[in-house]
């Protein structure tokens, strides 16, 4: 039982680059997020997605795109990457009540 | 929106003693609060958390206390270890609602 993946582990973009970063979760749970985390500023929701095909707006959209491929994988997407997209990007998943139960590695990426 | 606040953003204490971590939200609807850690280079882990139906939960040397009409809630640790050193994040949102709020952290150092 992994838990929640995560790929790429570390990304480096130049400005206007693409790029998808995976997640995948074997817990079969139904709600799964994009958070990132910024120095100073905690965890900010990006998108999230209550269940397989189903996709919401959270705190941060602007400048991404997602897909919920099916019940276990949520991926994210940078259609042309800025300076301001650098960050440690976190994917969770949870089942119920409690959201963001579990939390990936995270995958940190620099957009220079 | 909802809005957490998180003090402090640095503690420092000696193996044995007790830390208290304090937050504060916003909006009174809130209704569920949760606490993760987060070591070096890992995503966070939720270690507790509570509903607006308690005032206080513990597990082991972990507690969380809630006061709804000051809407602020805290972690205690007792027993401090170095193995407690980490961040820890509060968050809150509405019970069902998928936007969780997370504060900006508490870096803890216990030092041996």
């Amino acid at each position: 039982n992994a838990g929640v993946t995560q790929t790429p582990k570390f990304q480096v973009l130049k400005t206007g680059q693409s790029m998808t970063l995976q997640c995948a979760q074997d817990m079969n749970h139904n709600s799964m997020y994009w958070y990132r985390q910024d120095p100073g500023m905690g965890l900010r929701l990006i998108y999230y997605s209550a269940s397989e095909g189903t996709t919401d707006k959270g705190e941060v959209p602007n400048g991404y795109n997602v897909s919920r491929l099916n019940k276990r994988e949520f991926s994210l997407r940078l259609e042309s990457a800025a300076p301001s997209q650098t960050s440690v990007y976190f994917c969770a998943s949870s089942e119920g009540q409690t959201p963001a139960g579990y939390f990936g590695p995270g995958t940190r990426l620099t957009v220079t | 929106g909802e809005n957490v606040e998180q003090h402090p953003s640095t503690l420092s204490v000696q193996e044995g003693d007790s830390a208290v971590i304090k937050c504060t939200y916003s909006d009174s609807a809130s209704n569920y609060f949760p606490w993760y850690k987060q070591e070096l280079g890992k995503g966070p882990q939720l270690i507790i958390d509570i509903r607006s139906n308690v005032g206080e939960k513990k597990d082991q040397r972990i507690a969380v206390t809630l006061n709804k009409t000051a809407k602020h809630f805290s972690l205690h640790i007792t027993e401090t270890q170095p193995e407690d050193s980490a961040v820890y994040f509060c968050a809150a949102t509405l019970t069902g609602f998928q936007k969780l709020v997370f504060g900006t952290g508490t870096r803890l150092l216990v030092s041996p």
